[in-house]
C-alpha cells in the first residue's frame, strides 16, 4: 500500500495567489482529515469528511479556506487568496477503525 | 468535551535511560487512546492504541502505554532510550461515533543525549 499521498510536497507562492493542496487517501478508508501544523499553534484539525461528506469544518480558519472531496480517492484543500500567515505544514490523514494514517505533508510558504 | 493534556513540552533523557511521557485525558465516555510519533519533516505515525481491551498496550519500537481509568492517564514508556527515539510524541483521544476524529495533545519533544 502506498499510504496517504499528498501533493505537492513543497509550495512557495506569493501573497494573494490561489493555492490548491491535494490528497489521495488509503483505499478503503472512509474518513479523511485535513490538519495544519505550525510552531505557534501546533497541530490543528481544519476539516474532516466521512464517506466524502464534510462532517465538521469548524477548524477552517476563514472563508479563504475551502475543502472538497468529490470521490473516495481524492480531496483538495484550497486557499484563495493566500496570506503569509497561512505558511505552515498541511497534513492529510485517512482513517479506518479509529486509526489515522498521515501523509507526508505539504510545506506551504506564502511570501 | 474530551481533551488531552501532555505534561511537559520537552523531555530530555540519556541514552539507555527510561523514557516516560505523560498524558492525561478527559472524556465523558470510555475513550480510545493513541500515541503518535513525528520525526522531523515527516507526518505522524501511529505508535500504539488502546481500544478497551488490555490496559497495557505494546507498540512499535519497544514503546508501551498503560491505561489507568482511575487516574485518567495513558502514559507512554520505554525502558531504554535510543538515539533514534528523538522525535515529537503526541497523545490523542477519540470518542465513539465521531467518525474517527481525534483530539491531539500539544505534543512532547523527546531529546536523547549520548
Amino acid at each position: 500500500d502506498a499510504g496517504v499521498i499528498q501533493s505537492p510536497r513543497h509550495e512557495v507562492t506569493e501573497m494573494g495567489q490561489e493555492v490548491t493542496l491535494r490528497c489521495k487517501p488509503i483505499s478503503g478508508h472512509n474518513s479523511l482529515f485535513w490538519y495544519r501544523q505550525t510552531m505557534m499553534r501546533g497541530l490543528e484539525l481544519l476539516i474532516y469528511f466521512n464517506n466524502n461528506v464534510p462532517i465538521d469544518d469548524s477548524g477552517m480558519p476563514e472563508d479563504r479556506f475551502s475543502a472538497k472531496m468529490p470521490n473516495a480517492s481524492f480531496s483538495t484543500l484550497k486557499i484563495q487568496p493566500s496570506e503569509p500567515r497561512d505558511s505552515a505544514v498541511y497534513f492529510c490523514a485517512s482513517s479506518a477503525n479509529y486509526e489515522q494514517y498521515f501523509g507526508p505533508g505539504t510545506r506551504l510558504t506564502v511570501t | 468535551a474530551q481533551s488531552v493534556t501532555q505534561l511537559g513540552s520537552h523531555v530530555s533523557v540519556s541514552e539507555g535511560a527510561l523514557v516516560l511521557l505523560r498524558c492525561n485525558y478527559s472524556s465523558s465516555v470510555p475513550p480510545y487512546l493513541f500515541w503518535y510519533v513525528q520525526y522531523p519533516n515527516q507526518g505522524l505515525q501511529l505508535l500504539l492504541k488502546y481500544t478497551s481491551a488490555a490496559t497495557l498496550v505494546k507498540g512499535i519500537n519497544g514503546f508501551e502505554a498503560e491505561f489507568k481509568k482511575s487516574e485518567t492517564s495513558f502514559h507512554l514508556t520505554k525502558p531504554s532510550a535510543h538515539m533514534s527515539d528523538a522525535a515529537e510524541y503526541f497523545c490523542a483521544v477519540s470518542e465513539h461515533n465521531q467518525g474517527g476524529k481525534l483530539i491531539f495533545g500539544q505534543g512532547t519533544e523527546l531529546s536523547v543525549k549520548p
